[in-house]
């Protein structure tokens, strides 16, 4: 059984410019979950998305977008990106009958 | 609105000794609460669940409503527990929304 995946593990970019990051659920999960987790703090819901769709968000602008595809792999997108955005972005799937979250080990963009 | 707070970034203890992480929580309805955990060069993994009330690698949490808390409890922690661990709620019906606490690193010490 594959677990989640995410890519790129690290990345730079400079304030103002726009990111991908990508994810690949586990095998069998048709939800997926973006997190933001700044240094010494715990991981913020970003938004979810079930069946190509978003179905709940956290506190986040609406710079931070999302795509989910039918093999329920799952895309991040950030535009405008601000200092602030630094962190470690974690992608978890799960089924959307289910408790728990399966996590990727996290995409860690830097924005200088 | 729903908030996890861990009052201790840092917890350290004997092997052998009990040991005890805190969680508080806020939720206005009927929340479920989770133990996440990470270790070293590890991604973030269930630990357990309320809904199960199991033990899970000999830790077990107790869901009191009445004091809006879920401590995780080992009584002989042994070094291989040495880990972060985040408390976590879920309210609502958005299946993948969890929200987190700052988490707890527990050292144990040989």
């Amino acid at each position: 059984e594959t677990g989640v995946t995410q890519s790129p593990t690290h990345l730079i970019k400079t304030r103002g410019q726009q990111v991908t990051l990508r994810c690949s659920s586990q095998s069998g999960h048709n939800t997926v979950s973006w997190y933001q987790q700044a240094l010494g703090q715990g991981p913020q819901f970003i938004f979810q998305y079930y069946r190509e769709e978003e179905n709940g968000r956290g506190n986040f602008p609406p710079r931070f977008s999302g795509l989910q595809f039918p093999n329920y792999s799952s895309e991040l997108n950030v535009n405008a990106l601000e200092l602030d955005d630094s962190a470690l972005y974690l992608c978890a799937s799960s089924h959307q009958t289910k408790l728990e979250l399966f996590f990727g080990e996290g995409s860690r963009l830097t924005v200088l | 609105a729903q908030r996890v707070t861990q009052p201790e970034k840092l917890l350290s203890v004997f092997k052998g000794a009990p040991v005890e992480l805190k969680c508080n929580y806020s939720y206005s309805g009927s929340p479920e609460l989770f133990w996440y955990v990470q270790y070293s060069r590890q991604r973030l993994q269930l630990l357990l669940r309320h809904i199960s009330r199991e033990s899970i690698k000999g830790f077990t949490a107790d869901l009191n409503k009445g004091e809006t808390s879920f401590h995780l409890k080992k009584p002989f922690a042994q070094e291989e527990d040495s880990a972060m661990y985040y408390c976590a709620l879920r309210g609502g019906t958005s299946y993948g929304k969890l929200t987190f606490g700052q988490g707890t690193i527990l050292t144990v010490h040989p």
